[in-house]
């Protein structure tokens, strides 16, 4: 089976940086993405990593470690409209589903 | 582009009853999916589509079913709903089965079962 694990809130100031780790277990890997959820909105993709490193998108970067079933989503110079829901979600690698983690709740304060 | 439209927005139902949700893509994505998201939860698949006239279950497919006629069509029923159906339901779609470039949701339907 697979799990994921990312931590449930966490609170950052406008301008800082804010990283948002996740841990994953799945009986093989093919990638792992990150997607943004406002209140009442539905999910959007933000970045996809299917090899070691750092992505970089904008304010927004990514990176993913294979060999520690480990990946991070590094948000830079937050703005308040970062104030949302992040889930991270991981594709296994013989497998068509997307599995997604239990997000994580950002509040960006002035 | 409109991307994926999902109809109705809102419902409500009483338990026993039936109802048909509709998911439409106009960007030629071969894969389609149904999820669930229920308060502080994480998305739940439900069924998942790899292309026209296929089906697959998901995650948590038990009261539910899924029909894929058209490329662009995924529909999903409820045959007799119940409170634990309560959710708010998303339909994405993909280009590629990896997900690299990631699924393009529609803006939800907001069911209550009572």
């Amino acid at each position: 089976g697979q799990n994921i694990d990312q931590p449930t809130e966490m609170t950052a100031t406008e301008g800082a940086i804010v990283q948002i780790n996740c841990t994953y277990q799945t009986s093989g890997f093919y990638g792992l993405s990150w997607y943004q959820q406002h209140d009442g909105g539905a999910p959007t993709f933000l970045s996809y990593n299917a090899l070691d490193g750092l992505e970089e998108t904008g304010r927004f970067s990514s990176f993913l470690s294979r060999s520690d079933s480990y990946g991070y989503l590094l948000l830079q110079e937050l703005q308040m409209k970062d104030s949302a829901s992040y889930f991270c979600a991981v594709k296994g690698r013989y497998s068509y589903k997307l599995i997604f983690g239990s997000g994580t709740r950002l509040l960006v304060r002035p | 582009n409109a991307g994926v439209t999902q109809t109705p927005k809102f419902r409500v139902l009483k338990t026993g009853q039936s109802m048909t949700l509709l998911c439409a893509q106009d960007m030629n994505h071969e894969y389609m999916y149904w999820y669930r998201q229920d308060p502080g939860m994480g998305l739940r698949l439900i069924h998942y589509s790899v292309g026209e006239g296929t089906t697959a279950k998901g995650e948590v497919p038990d009261g539910y079913n899924v029909s894929r006629l058209k490329k662009q069509n995924f529909l999903l029923g409820l045959e007799s709903a119940a409170p634990s159906q309560t959710s708010v339901y998303f339909c994405a779609s993909s280009l590629y089965r990896t997900g690299g470039y990631g699924y393009t949701f529609g803006s939800g339907t907001r069911l209550t079962v009572v």
